[in-house]
């Protein structure tokens, strides 16, 4: 039982790289997120769909595209990375109503 | 402008004992309140949730309370284990038509359980 797989886990980029994050999820979920994690700020989202073909901003979108690739499949993507992308990323996946969010293990991301 | 606030950046208990973890919150429109664990290297865990027509939830162990006049919430973890040391996040959605119920979390509290 996968639940929510994020690839990679780890990568180091430099500075204008580009970079897409990868997030797949096992649940039938209808909603997926994106967030970051920064020492002492908590989880803030970054981008989020609600359900399959539709995709909103949240509170960090600044620097980053998504796409809602099928039901499944929600990447986040850098085109030019700067170093205050440096973070934990965290996807995430929710059925509906008031279930909550399951979440991956993480991506940790560098930017030199 | 932080809506979701834990203003104890760690606790130490020991083995046994009550943990009681808080949270405060400035956003009138929040209605649902969760509380995620989460370990090192791993993604946070969901635990337990309120909705804002009840003031207790109980699950096993963990106790959430919610005092909508004080916009505060608390976790109680009885009795306290070893494996609970972690870092604790609370978390709060508003129902908005529309929307896909994003959480605004707090900054987190490292629970630390001694033996």
């Amino acid at each position: 039982n996968a639940g929510v797989t994020q690839t990679p886990k780890f990568q180091v980029l430099k500075t204008g790289q580009s970079m897409t994050l990868q997030c797949a999820q096992d649940m039938n979920h209808n909603s997926m997120y994106w967030y970051r994690q920064d020492p002492g700020m908590g989880l803030r989202l970054i981008y989020y769909s609600a359900s399959e073909g539709t995709t909103d901003k949240g509170e960090v979108p600044n620097g980053y595209n998504v796409s809602r690739l099928n039901k499944r499949e929600f990447s986040l993507r850098l085109e030019s990375a700067a170093p205050s992308q440096t973070s934990v990323y965290f996807c995430a996946s929710r059925k509906g109503g008031n279930q909550p969010q399951h979440f991956g293990d993480g991506t940790r991301l560098s930017i030199l | 402008d932080q809506q979701v606030k834990q203003n104890s950046p760690s606790l130490s208990v020991q083995e046994g004992r009550i943990s009681i973890l808080n949270c405060d919150y400035t956003n009138s429109m929040f209605d649902y309140f969760l509380w995620y664990k989460k370990y090192p290297a791993e993604g946070p865990t969901f635990l337990i949730s309120i909705s804002s027509i009840k003031d207790k939830n109980e699950d096993g162990r963990f106790t959430v309370f919610l005092n909508k006049s004080a916009k505060h919430l608390s976790l109680h973890i009885v009795p306290s284990q070893p494996g609970d040391s972690a870092v604790y996040f609370c978390a709060a959605s508003a129902r908005e038509a529309g929307t896909a119920s994003k959480l605004t979390f707090g900054t987190g509290t490292r629970l630390q359980v001694t033996l």
